[in-house]
């Protein structure tokens, strides 16, 4: 089975740092961009950051620039999101995705973790 | 940064109704554009991409339309199932940004 799971949510003060892990397992997990997208309590989705296949391009949201760090270990299937300096706002669900590009296709986020939930307080 | 606006923001409608949904993008996305299903406590779920093709195992009464700025996604003939909150994405540029997204009550 196709699967991704997140983990390392947790409550956390102001100014603190989490570290969440996103394990997937049913497919070769290289081949894939990998995302992180959030909700945040009674709001919408919202993209946060990706990595290419071989983690040597990156992209974040401007909110979390500098201050969160995507990275992935293929050989464990394993994609991260270090959180540091963290604020209130970054209070959400955390969901790690899996998507495929090309050249001329964006095929969207096509496997989605449960998510895990990151309480800044 | 490109913007992606959704309308309406709320509709009620009944099992049954045809329903559309309109994204509009602040600027041309050709057709980097992807559409969403997201029910409370569940994963979102990928029902279109490159704004035209069903996700595999989608449905057919889902369907999505447009290029450049203006998309739609339309739900020919609502079931219980279907209510649940709706985003569109752009993947032209990054940020890849959402809609704020459309919620679909039951009427």
């Amino acid at each position: 089975e196709v699967q991704l799971v997140e983990s390392g949510g947790d409550l956390v003060q102001p100014g603190g740092s989490l570290r969440l892990s996103c394990a997937g397992s049913g497919f070769i997990f290289s081949n894939y961009w990998m995302n992180w997208v959030r909700q945040a309590p009674g709001k919408g989705l919202e993209w946060v950051a990706n990595i290419r296949q071989d983690g040597n391009k990156k992209y974040y949201v401007d909110s979390v620039k500098g201050r969160f760090s995507i990275s992935r270990d293929n050989a464990k299937s394993s994609l991260f999101l270090q959180m540091n300096f963290l604020r209130a706002e970054d209070t959400a669900v955390y969901y790690c995705a899996r998507t495929t590009v090309t050249s001329h296709y964006y095929y969207g986020m096509d496997v989605w973790g449960q998510g895990t939930t990151v309480t800044v307080s | 940064d490109i913007q992606m606006t959704q309308s309406p923001s709320s509709v009620s409608a009944s099992v049954g109704d045809r329903v559309t949904i309109t994204c509009r993008a602040s600027q041309g996305i050709d057709t980097w554009l992807a559409w969403y299903q997201h029910k409370p406590g569940k994963a979102p779920k990928l029902l279109i991409y490159a704004a035209s093709t069903l996700q595999t195992g989608v449905p057919s009464r889902f369907s999505g339309s447009g290029s450049g700025t203006d998309f739609t996604l339309t739900i020919s003939s609502l079931q219980p199932e279907d209510f649940a909150t709706y985003y569109c994405q752009q993947a032209n540029s990054f940020p890849h940004t959402f809609g704020q997204g459309t919620k679909l009550e039951i009427k």
